[in-house]
């Protein structure tokens, strides 16, 4: 079974900086996909980028990007130039075409803070 | 706009009660997911769907059931048989054919117990 794991429950920043979140993962197949979710107070789950697992370029979407370690099984998220819109739980997932009904497994999710 | 409509926002349990929250998708997708989440924690998956009138358990399904009679919708009810029903609950769909197409959330249920 594939497990995420986020190691930290909290995290700051100050506004206009850059921060990274972390994320590793277990698997033993080698097609998969990875996501990062945002999910504001209002709690709605916004995607907020995705990773092929068989490209080597890794992903980027605005502000955001991610670093993809296949080899390591990490795939951290950094946010440039924070904004505090960017206050926010943010949740790494993994699915594959393996598992069954490419069910999405979180992460345990970290609370990121933008200060200003 | 397509989207996925969660209805009712908040709901409330009696004990020994039944309830039922509703998903509704107007994306075209084939699969539909059920979530629970509880406070500071992620998602946990509860029931999944991939075609109509087909489901299977996810990680939690205990004290749940489920129906897919049509595409569109995947009504999950939480049943008395769940002693701990408070918690925020989403609904997804995805399209199933597509490899990396991510889910699409629904706004939520917030269920209590009174």
């Amino acid at each position: 079974a594939q497990t995420v794991t986020q190691s930290q429950p909290e995290m700051s920043v100050q506004e206009a900086e850059t921060v990274t979140l972390s994320c590793t993962y277990d698997t033993s197949e080698n097609n998969y996909y990875l996501f990062w979710y945002k999910q504001p107070p209002s709690r709605q789950m916004i995607l907020v980028i995705r990773q092929e697992a068989y490209k080597q370029q890794n992903a980027t979407e605005n502000r955001f990007s991610v670093n993809f370690q296949k080899a390591a099984k990490s795939f951290s998220l950094k946010i440039s130039d924070s904004q505090l819109g960017d206050t926010a739980m943010y949740f790494c997932a993994f699915t594959s075409r393996e598992t069954s009904g490419s069910r999405l497994t979180f992460g345990e999710g970290t609370q990121l803070t933008v200060n200003p | 706009d397509g989207g996925i409509t969660q209805s009712p926002k908040y709901l409330f349990r009696k004990e020994g009660q039944n309830v039922t929250l509703s998903c509704e998708q107007n994306l075209n997708h084939d699969a539909m997911y059920w979530y629970r989440q509880d406070p500071g924690q992620g998602l946990r998956l509860i029931y999944y769907s991939q075609i109509v009138n087909d489901f299977q358990k996810g990680d939690i399904a205990e004290g749940y059931s489920v129906s897919r009679e049509k595409k569109e919708s995947f009504p999950l009810t939480v049943t008395s048989a769940q002693k701990n029903p408070t918690a925020f609950y989403l609904c997804a769909s995805r399209d199933r054919l597509s490899g990396n197409q991510p889910q699409h959330f629904g706004d939520g249920t917030r269920l209590s117990i009174l």
